[in-house]
């Protein structure tokens, strides 16, 4: 079964811009989550989808924004960044409630 | 609010080691706990899952434990190798029926040949 995966894998943006990341979760796999690591703050929870439905959101502002599509793929879009916006952007997919996760391999953003 | 600790924050032994890592919760309430690995600049392979009504759970030379009441977890590695050299993070979810995993901040291991 093939793994998450993420892209892209590396961006490099401008303040001010605006960047969209996706995922695909395992075959099978209903709900997906997103998380921001950083080395000041470390990994972060975003939000979580699980049927086209967010379920749960983390404390990041409006700016952060997120959807999943029926085949359970996932975009997270990230406006106006800013420089403390830079980090791994990490997806996870699992099952269901309760299941065990499973990360991909993260997306690189770098904001200039 | 649930808050994770991982002592050590950085470990370094010689191959052949055995070694224990920690992970401390501050709520019992949880559904899950998760051990990860992740090697440097990548995402987070996932080690071992162990259900809150669990009390270990073993994956070749991993063993984990869990003692919910404590709000404590411990991973043991045996034997040591270069190839473990990775940052372990012990991560919790909830029983809240989200997703959401709250993370420590993670043990650095570097193993020495």
């Amino acid at each position: 079964k093939a793994g998450v995966t993420q892209t892209p894998r590396y961006l490099i943006k401008t303040r001010g811009q605006q960047v969209t990341l996706s995922c695909s979760p395992i075959s099978g796999h209903r709900s997906v989550s997103w998380y921001q690591q950083t080395p000041g703050q470390g990994l972060q929870f975003l939000f979580e989808y699980f049927s086209e439905t967010q379920r749960n959101k983390g404390n990041f502002p409006g700016r952060f924004s997120g959807r999943q599509f029926s085949n359970s793929r996932s975009e997270m879009n990230v406006s106006t960044l800013e420089l403390g916006d830079s980090a791994l952007y990490l997806c996870a997919s699992s099952p269901g409630q309760g299941g065990e996760q499973y990360f991909g391999p993260g997306t690189r953003l770098t904001v200039t | 609010k649930q808050e994770v600790t991982q002592i050590p924050a950085a470990l370094s032994v010689p191959e052949g080691e055995n070694l224990v890592l920690n992970c401390s919760f501050t709520d019992s309430a949880i559904y899950n706990l998760q051990w990860f690995r992740q090697d440097p600049g990548k995402g987070l392979t996932s080690l071992l899952l162990i259900q809150s009504s669990q009390r270990e759970q073993t994956s070749g030379r991993l063993n984990a434990s869990l003692d919910k009441s404590s709000g404590r977890s411990t991973l043991y590695i045996a034997a040591s190798q270069p190839g473990d050299s990775a940052t372990y993070l012990c991560a919790v979810k909830g029983n809240t029926g989200f997703q959401k995993l709250v993370f420590g901040t993670g043990t650095r291991l570097l193993v020495s040949p």
